[in-house]
């Protein structure tokens, strides 16, 4: 089982909110770790966008908007990345990244469609 | 404006060794704040961390890679390189080198600015 996983994709229309997933592996409490965000566009490296581990410790990227927020759900050992007020350029690819058991271990990413 | 230019030859042949450089411009590789980082992407797939390394030369490698990786710096040029032994076609990626910048809160060194990449395909 992977150590993250996210859903290979999601689709949600213009205006609205899309909530994308990590789910940690069975085991890895997800309250103890900082998730890391980016985001991709075709062609292009990924881009920070935000971090979060708590209400409390969290940090948005520089010129983020803050559109973009993170949070937890505990219940599922989920990061949360959701994304308001959607917009046909958040049309991208979206990584989640912690580190564990000292190495960086990213998401499988999760297509987000607007339409 | 930091730059980070990624560089190497785009065509490897199986067994042989990978050769890549990152060269940074619009900041010095030599600041304390900063550790620096190589990620692939194989075409069509997800992100894979590689390895970091500090100006020091303190490195941190993945552990699935760690027995064929190895990386370098050279302050003097402002460049960090990369070398991948024993290649297969599995190592085809586009290769990212970035920046990685102190989180005080969790005491982390996080990729916060990254390279166009370049593609490095291995075949023979």
């Amino acid at each position: 089982q992977a150590v993250l996983t996210q859903p290979s994709s999601l689709s949600a229309s213009p205006g609205a909110s899309a909530s994308l997933t990590c789910t940690l592996r069975s085991g890895i409490n997800v309250g103890t770790y900082m998730i890391y965000w980016s985001q991709q566009k075709p062609g292009s490296p990924p881009q920070y966008l935000l971090r979060y581990k708590s209400d409390s410790d969290k940090q948005q990227g520089s010129g983020v908007p803050s559109r973009f927020s993170g949070s937890k759900d505990a219940s599922a050992n989920a990061g949360i990345l959701l994304i308001s007020g959607l917009r046909s350029e958040d049309e991208a690819d979206y990584y989640c990244m912690i580190w564990h058991n000292s190495a960086w271990v990213f998401g499988g990413g999760t297509k987000l469609t607007v339409l | 404006q930091l730059q980070l230019q990624e560089s190497g030859p785009g065509l490897v042949k199986p067994s042989e060794t990978l050769s890549l450089t990152c060269t940074v411009s619009g900041g010095s590789i030599s600041t304390t704040s900063y550790y620096w980082g190589w990620i692939r992407q194989p075409p069509g797939k997800g992100l894979e961390w590689i390895g970091s390394i500090y100006y020091s030369g303190r490195t941190f490698y993945n552990p699935s890679l760690a027995s064929r990786v190895s990386i370098s710096v050279d302050t003097s040029k402002n460049q960090i390189s990369l070398r991948l032994n024993s290649v297969t076609a599995a190592d085809t990626a586009v290769y990212y080198c970035a920046r990685q910048d102190y989180d005080t809160t969790s005491e982390l060194y996080y990729f916060d600015y990254w390279g166009q990449g370049t593609l490095v395909t291995v075949s023979s």
